[in-house]
């Protein structure tokens, strides 16, 4: 089965860090791109940060640019999203997406999405 | 930043009827890069169309997406039950955004 699992969600005082995780089984991890897209409570989909297949780009939201750092392990299958200088606004469920197209230099849409992490962002 | 606006933000409509669902960008979507997603209460979104007009594996032939440029439409042929739910269009021809979302509830 095709799936990727967040991890490392949790409670965090404004202006600390916190490390997410995203393991991906299933698929040819490093065939694809991946996806950070978050949800505030009650609100739409953004998203957050992309990275290529072999790392080659890596790509942020204005609104996380300097603050957020997306990586790869693709020997462990495995995305991560460094967030420092956590803001009150990141407050968000974080979901873990798997890029639909193969090999590609360039971000398309999402086939495969994980359940999400939960980061809150509070004194 | 391309900016996509959906209309209409809620749809109400009763289960047989159809529904259409705008998606307007703020400038060109290059070669029909855009995406339509579905989104259940406590779940997370599903791709349902990707190229504007190719349904992903598995979707049901009621759901079809259509458009180029700025203007582009999700149509869902005769709601069943299972498709009250929001959906969000988000465009990758240029850096990635996602629109604000159209909820279809039950009328």
């Amino acid at each position: 089965e095709v799936q990727v699992v967040e991890s490392g969600g949790g409670l965090v005082q404004p202006g600390r860090s916190l490390r997410l995780s995203c393991a991906a089984s299933g698929f040819t991890f490093d065939d694809y791109a991946m996806h950070w897209v978050r949800q505030a409570p009650g609100k739409g989909l953004e998203w957050v940060s992309g990275i290529t297949w072999n790392s080659g780009s890596l790509d942020y939201a204005d609104s996380v640019k300097g603050r957020f750092t997306i990586s790869r392990d693709n020997a462990r299958n495995s995305l991560y999203l460094q967030m420092n200088s956590l803001r009150a606004e990141d407050t968000a469920l974080y979901y873990c997406a798997k890029d639909g197209a193969y090999s590609n230099m360039y971000y398309s849409y999402m086939d495969v999405w994980g359940k999400g992490t939960s980061v809150t962002v509070s004194s | 930043e391309i900016v996509l606006t959906q209309s209409p933000g809620t749809l109400s409509l009763s289960p047989g009827e159809r529904g259409t669902l705008s998606c307007r960008a703020s400038q060109s979507v290059s070669s029909r890069y855009l995406a339509w997603y579905q989104q259940k209460p406590g779940q997370a979104p599903r791709l349902l169309i990707y190229g504007a007009s190719s349904r992903a594996t598995g979707i049901p032939d009621r759901f079809s997406g259509s458009g180029s440029g700025t203007d582009f439409t999700l149509t869902i042929s005769r709601l069943e039950p299972e498709d009250f739910a929001v959906y969000y269009c988000q465009q990758y021809g240029r850096s990635l955004t996602f629109g604000g979302g159209t909820k279809v509830e039950n009328k």
